[in-house]
């Protein structure tokens, strides 16, 4: 009863390094999401995917990029990490296009330095 | 993007004292959610709300959807050490869409013994 699984859990960059963030759902849900949540902002929508195929900007795109795999799994990635992108990272799916019961991974939480 | 105004920001109280907290928006939202992070782990689901004005029970917490669709509130009554933690307010905007949920800020409960 995995749920929605990320990986990793941490990890520490160098400022102009890249890395993808890892996450799957077993829950044959249609959409994904990928957050951010920073102390005092609480939880902004960084890309979504309503279905396999597609994705879409959220609130807060810049610096990052997307790949809905299949319909398990969507990455999210790093291309040139800025301290300003250290964060602890939530992927979420959902059953409905309109992310009702959004149902979240345990976070990655990101330090850039 | 949208903002939900989730008040109040942390709450100190006893053991057992009943706790309120409560979002507005200047949106109309659909859907209303309450979410409860634990410490190092992901969001989880405690109450989804779908009508104006309904109000609906979990156990010891209730949430209601406000009148105006503007507006959500959650009840913890008699709390106990476990409901530590930060609640988050959800909404999901009028129409619906892909894009996901706007959150709350955030409400950090803690119970002194």
């Amino acid at each position: 009863n995995a749920g929605v699984t990320q990986t990793p859990k941490f990890q520490v960059l160098k400022t102009g390094q890249s890395m993808t963030l890892q996450c799957a759902q077993d829950m044959n849900h249609n959409s994904m999401y990928w957050y951010r949540q920073d102390p005092g902002m609480g939880l902004r929508l960084i890309y979504y995917s309503a279905s396999e195929g597609t994705t879409d900007k959220g609130e807060v795109p810049n610096g990052y990029n997307v790949s809905r795999l299949n319909k398990r799994e969507f990455s999210l990635r790093l291309e040139s990490a800025a301290p300003s992108q250290t964060s602890v990272y939530f992927c979420a799916s959902s059953e409905t296009r309109g992310g009702t019961e959004a149902f979240f991974g345990q976070g990655t939480r990101l330090t850039v330095v | 993007g949208q903002q939900l105004n989730q008040s109040p920001q942390s709450m100190f109280i006893q053991e057992g004292e009943d706790v309120s907290m409560n979002c507005t928006s200047s949106s109309i939202f659909n859907t209303w959610l309450w979410y409860k992070q634990d410490p190092g782990e992901g969001p989880v689901l405690l109450i989804a709300l779908y009508k104006a004005g309904e109000l609906t029970s979990n156990g010891r917490l209730t949430a209601q959807f406000g009148i105006t669709r503007k507006d959500s509130f959650l009840n913890i009554s008699a709390s106990i050490p476990s409901d530590v933690g930060i609640y988050f307010c959800a909404g999901l905007k009028s129409g619906g869409g892909a894009d996901g949920l706007t959150f709350g800020k955030g409400t950090h409960l803690i119970i002194q013994p």
